[in-house]
């Protein structure tokens, strides 16, 4: 995978979750992540870095220092657990390609 | 709400051909990019393809160009994928997703329908 991200976290109720995704691409390039829970379809849950979608708890944030990109989730509730990736995109001349990390499991 | 149903969806032998569908509704269909993303079972998401509001750009993932073909139908709201030669690392379950920030976040996604390439 070009974006890394750790296989998994773990925290218990009520503490913060901080789950990274590293790579060359992401000072030039957005990141975006995704929440999926088993058996479901993924759900953004931040774009560009930083910006929460609508709906989505402000306990979810997300920040960029260089190559990382890190998705915090302050004061974890049992439902967060869940698969996460990180997204962000490629380009080559004209030609842009997508790509993903490798994902997150996310323990409570 | 957004709405994206995929069919289309199936055992097919290796070599074969499947044509997977995507009926949108409840957003303007044609003001926005649509992708295809995969997850093969107990994998994670791979990016596959997706096409700019008019058809006009396409991109797709090293790992399936020459052999899928995205297109879109803004009339009937719907975005296809054909897929040709397949093989049975194609295995998986495909989403359709609805593109923003110039088709490069996904910002709703399908149920998705599940392909099985096997003999």
């Amino acid at each position: 995978y070009d974006l890394t991200q750790p296989p998994s976290v773990s925290v218990s109720p009520g503490q913060t979750a901080r789950i990274t995704c590293s790579g060359n691409v992401l000072p030039k390039q957005y990141a975006h992540w995704y929440q999926q829970k088993p058996g479901q379809a993924p759900v953004l849950v931040i774009l560009k870095d930083s910006e929460r979608p609508s709906g989505i708890p402000e306990r979810f944030s997300g920040s960029r220092s260089g190559t990382t990109v890190t998705l915090t989730i302050s004061g974890v509730q049992a439902e967060d657990e869940a698969d996460y990736y990180c997204q962000s995109a490629q380009s080559s001349g004209t030609y842009t390609w997508v790509i993903f990390g490798g994902g997150t499991k996310l323990a409570v | 709400e957004v709405q994206l149903v995929e069919s289309g969806g199936g055992l097919v032998q290796p070599g074969g051909s499947l044509r997977l569908s995507c009926a949108a509704s409840r957003f303007t269909f044609s003001g926005y990019w649509l992708s295809w993303v995969r997850q093969a079972p107990g994998k994670g998401l791979e990016w596959v393809a997706n096409i700019k509001q008019d058809g006009s750009e396409k991109f797709y993932a090293d790992s399936v160009r020459g052999r899928f073909t995205i297109s879109r139908d803004n009339a009937k709201n719907s975005l296809y994928l054909q897929m040709n030669s397949l093989r049975a690392e194609d295995t998986a379950v495909y989403y359709c997703a609805k593109g923003i920030w110039f088709g490069e976040c996904f910002e709703s996604w399908g149920q998705g329908t599940l392909v099985t390439v096997s003999s």
